[in-house]
């Protein structure tokens, strides 16, 4: 596509569900990154990953959260036994390749995450 | 920890003012300093970038100053627009693919 899509674009979940967030990046992208926006906190990383594998996950907050990639294009973040602090909008973003052309990001409208 | 720290928070403008955006950095490993633009309800979108080699960059009417011994950078908005109004995101990265991303600044621009 023209654009690095996601999905849902809002969800509402109650506290202890498991939800799935989904990424579509621009096509040929290689690498594709999640960050957490949360109100007044600015963007938060949360994975990396550069074709189907993550070598930088380090910010994952807890083990409620994991992310895969499959087939080197679409990712999904898959949040478990959700809590209210996990209310978020959460971005999706993707770039060509590693390194420095990695720095050239290009985010999705984001999932919003309300958890009540 | 935050890598990155903007200031102020918040900037309201009137329109043909001049909107500056600072940020702070610590780490002097930081090779490339992007800033972001982000409208409501949009994802951000790269505005502008700069590398420690150069002290200024400037693109249309958003301008980069970079100031590598006070390790700070900001961005100036020449001529402001009411279209300019949007939250502005410094960042940071040492090539490691990772951007560090500041809290962002809401600019707001007054017709």
């Amino acid at each position: 596509g023209a654009g690095v899509s996601q999905s849902p674009s809002n969800k509402v979940t109650e506290k202890g569900k498991d939800v799935e967030l989904r990424c579509d990046p621009i096509s040929g992208h290689t690498a594709l990154y999640w960050y957490r926006q949360s109100l007044g906190q600015g963007l938060e990383f949360l994975i990396y990953f550069q074709g189907n594998s993550a070598p930088d996950k380090s910010g994952l907050p807890s083990d409620r959260f994991s992310a895969e990639r499959t087939g080197g294009s679409v990712s999904t973040l898959t949040i478990q036994r959700t809590q209210q602090e996990d209310s978020a909008v959460y971005l999706c973003a993707s770039s060509l390749q590693g390194g420095f052309g990695a720095n050239v990001l290009t985010f999705g409208a984001g999932s919003r995450l309300t958890v009540l | 920890q935050q890598q990155v720290k903007q200031s102020p928070q918040s900037l309201i403008v009137q329109k043909g003012g001049i909107s500056i955006i600072n940020c702070a950095y610590e780490n002097t490993a930081f090779d490339y300093f992007p800033w972001y633009q982000q409208f409501p309800g949009k994802g951000p979108a790269l505005l502008i970038a700069i590398r420690p080699d150069v002290s200024e960059k400037k693109e249309g009417r958003f301008t980069i100053s970079f100031n590598k011994s006070a390790k700070q950078f900001s961005l100036h908005i020449m001529d402001s627009q009411p279209g300019d109004s949007a939250t502005y995101f410094c960042a940071a990265s040492v090539g490691n693919n990772r951007l560090a991303f500041g809290k962002g600044n809401q600019v707001v621009v007054i017709p």
